[in-house]
């Protein structure tokens, strides 16, 4: 299974604060049609899971422009500039590379 | 609009099988595929398994000899089915396309 890692966060982050959240693969995300197979959700507390980012770097439908994705092939990172209150929650990022779809462990974001 | 609803029974004794139903409307599912994630309580995300559009399946290795996901296309139902459950199975189900997610069903396996 392709195991993803991901960082912390110096918790609690100031609010309009930017933050970057990391999260590593065991093995290459990079397809060979040239996109690379990573999602990045916020889970509210209390709520189901939101998408924010496909393809490591695509914006879902409605996400503020605050929330960005970059990275490698197996190296990843969500930027969320500014932080606001909302930004509470827990991160995860995703591989569907492959099965099993595996996640990171998540990463808690606290505003202060 | 895109909607996926779990039901099921919020308490599985040990030993015993788990049936859930995600119901969904706005999309067909001869044409899109559905995912099962599940959540232990403070724990963070697995993904148990997906039906393909074309009714193929595809499991998460760590549960496959215990589980079976199948689907009724003109009820838009999906159903999961775990057997031999374990109260390490305690968790909130979840059924999306990962884009959407339905808001998730606790079941809990106590005697």
């Amino acid at each position: 299974d392709i195991v993803m890692t991901q960082g912390a966060l110096p918790n609690p982050v100031p609010s309009g604060e930017s933050a970057s959240i990391t999260c590593q693969s065991s093995k290459s995300l990079l397809h060979s049609n040239g996109k690379t197979y990573l999602n990045w959700y916020l889970q509210r507390p209390g709520q189901s899971p939101q998408l924010l980012i496909y393809w490591m770097s695509t914006r879902a439908s409605g996400v503020s422009d605050r929330f960005s994705g970059s990275g490698s092939g197996t190296d990843f990172t969500l930027k969320i500039s500014s932080v606001e209150a909302e930004d509470v929650g827990v991160y995860y990022c995703q591989q569907f590379l492959e099965y099993p779809f595996t996640f990171g462990s998540g990463t808690k974001l606290e505003i202060k | 609009q895109v909607q996926l609803k779990e039901s099921g029974p919020g308490l599985v004794q040990p030993s015993q099988t788990l049936s859930l139903t995600c119901t969904v409307s706005g999309f067909s599912l001869t044409s899109n595929s559905v995912h099962w994630v599940r959540q232990p309580p403070g724990k963070g995300l697995e993904w148990v398994g997906a039906i393909w559009s074309g009714g193929s399946t595809d499991y998460n290795s760590a549960l496959k000899s215990r589980l079976s996901i199948s689907r009724d296309t003109s009820k838009s139902q999906v159903f999961l089915k775990m057997n031999s459950l374990q109260t390490e199975d305690t968790a909130i189900y979840f059924c999306t396309r990962f884009w959407v997610w339905g808001q998730g069903v606790m079941v809990t396996v106590s005697s």
